[in-house]
């Protein structure tokens, strides 16, 4: 059975700096992965999708990297923003068109 | 193009009421989903449906059921609320984009039984 744990949970962080949040899968047969952000009380926006194929993905900011071999996908995100506090999910898919596993999330808070 | 949406956003229930979480979404996507979330586990899978006419469990079923209508719309019903089942519900689809699988999520609804 996958199994997605994210660390840490929670993460302070001052306004400006890059971080890292990692998301790691117990079994490293996966077909696809997506990082989500939450905002409280919203719904899931999906941030970016990495293929079972692709070792990177970025979109403005944000880069996220697949380790399909170590079972392990980091989401780096740069010079940080108090806009950017939300938590955020990591969530693999073991087939084609199938339901997702999700990770408990990281809560980002960062401070102005 | 809405996305996925879903009715109601905030619902309060007595133990032992029944009520239908709604769901539709106008991209024509085969695969629908319903997950709940609670706080310390994440968000959880209770049914999907891979095509219109078919569902299956996923990793909560117990206490609910669900109706694929159409392609469109997939229904989640309580039949007795219990507290346990206080939670946000959150509805997606999926379909083939470019060369994989993306998944769209609803806003959710807000449900307390008391």
């Amino acid at each position: 059975k996958q199994e997605v744990t994210q660390i840490p949970a929670a993460l302070s962080v001052p306004e400006g700096e890059n971080l890292v949040l990692n998301c790691s899968f117990t079994d490293s047969a996966i077909y696809n992965l997506q990082w989500f952000r939450q905002d409280p009380g919203k719904g899931l926006t999906s941030l970016l999708l990495i293929q079972s194929s692709q070792r990177e993905q970025t979109s403005g900011r944000l880069n996220a990297s697949l380790d399909k071999s170590s079972g392990r996908s980091t989401l780096y995100i740069a010079a940080s923003q108090p806009g950017d506090s939300a938590t955020y999910l990591c969530a693999v898919g073991n087939s084609g068109n199938t339901p997702l596993v999700f990770g408990k999330g990281t809560r980002l808070s960062v401070i102005a | 193009n809405a996305g996925v949406t879903q009715t109601p956003k905030f619902q309060v229930l007595k133990t032992g009421q029944s009520m239908t979480l709604q769901c539709a979404q106008d991209m024509n996507h085969n695969s629908m989903y319903w997950y709940r979330q609670d706080p310390g586990m994440g968000l959880r899978l209770i049914y999907y449906s891979a095509s219109e006419g078919t569902t299956d469990k996923g990793e909560v079923p117990n206490g609910y059921n669900v109706s694929r209508l159409n392609k469109r719309e997939f229904s989640l019903r309580l039949e007795s609320a219990a507290p346990s089942q206080t939670s946000v519900y959150f509805c997606a689809s999926s379909e083939m984009w470019q060369t994989t699988y993306e998944q769209y999520f609803g806003p959710g609804t807000r449900l307390t039984v008391t």
